[in-house]
């Protein structure tokens, strides 16, 4: 199985700073047919289901704020919020996709 | 896009369970489905897809054996029958529909309670 470590756990960033949060894979998810990173990000707030942020590593879904971008490759991606809002509190998760089982890092509590 | 599920309640261990999730507002035929749970307090674990005509099943490891996964798309519809439950089987389950393996559209979830 593929294991998704995120970093930090929990993260305090002032508004309208920048947020980073890290993501490792214990190996590539990098899919040879696809040439793709198959890396997404999910955003997940106290009551609701998780909401699509980023696919394929950087293809932001459709409706995403332009503050959110997705980079890296192998086995090293980052989500990326620009210019934080108060709206962005919230859990952060990685996920891989490129085989079953499908699995999702521990997750990253944002605060500001 | 709407996913709702229902069948979620409260059952002692080794009991029984079938969960279901209604889509609208999308062509379900085209959509991999999966299962995704969260006990409470904890992070996100993916449980159980299915292809878009049924042909191909995948589980996680602690499930096989005991859930089985199952689609009915003349009625847009989803199912995991869940079997011999456990105290660790006990989480919000979702319904979670996929272009492929990208989880765009979620479900409000059902919960699951395994207890005496």
């Amino acid at each position: 199985d593929i294991v998704m470590t995120q970093s930090p756990d929990s993260l305090a960033v002032s508004l309208g700073e920048r947020a980073t949060i890290n993501c490792k894979s214990s190996q590539s998810v990098l899919s040879s047919s696809a040439n793709k990173n198959y890396l997404a990000w999910f955003q997940q707030k106290p009551g609701q289901p998780p909401k699509l942020l980023i696919y394929d590593t950087s293809t932001r879904e459709s409706g995403v704020p332009d503050r959110f971008s997705g980079s890296g490759s192998g086995t090293d991606f980052t989500l990326t919020i620009s210019s934080l809002q108060a709206e962005d509190v919230a859990l952060y998760y990685c996920q891989q996709y490129l085989g079953a089982p499908i699995t999702f890092g521990q997750g990253t509590r944002l605060e500001i | 896009v709407q996913l709702v599920e229902s069948g979620g309640d409260l059952v002692q261990p080794g009991g029984s369970l079938r969960l279901s999730c209604v889509a609208s507002g999308f062509t379900f035929s085209t959509y991999w489905m999966n299962w995704v749970r969260q006990a409470p307090g904890k992070g996100l674990e993916w449980v159980a897809n299915i292809k878009q005509d049924g042909s191909v099943k995948y589980y996680m490891d602690s499930v096989k054996g005991r859930f089985t996964i199952s689609r009915d798309n003349g009625k847009s519809s989803l199912y995991l029958q869940m079997n011999s439950l456990r105290a660790e089987d006990t989480a919000v389950y979702y319904c979670v529909g996929g272009r492929g393996w990208v989880f765009d559209a979620w479900g409000q979830g059902t919960l699951v309670t395994v207890s005496s």
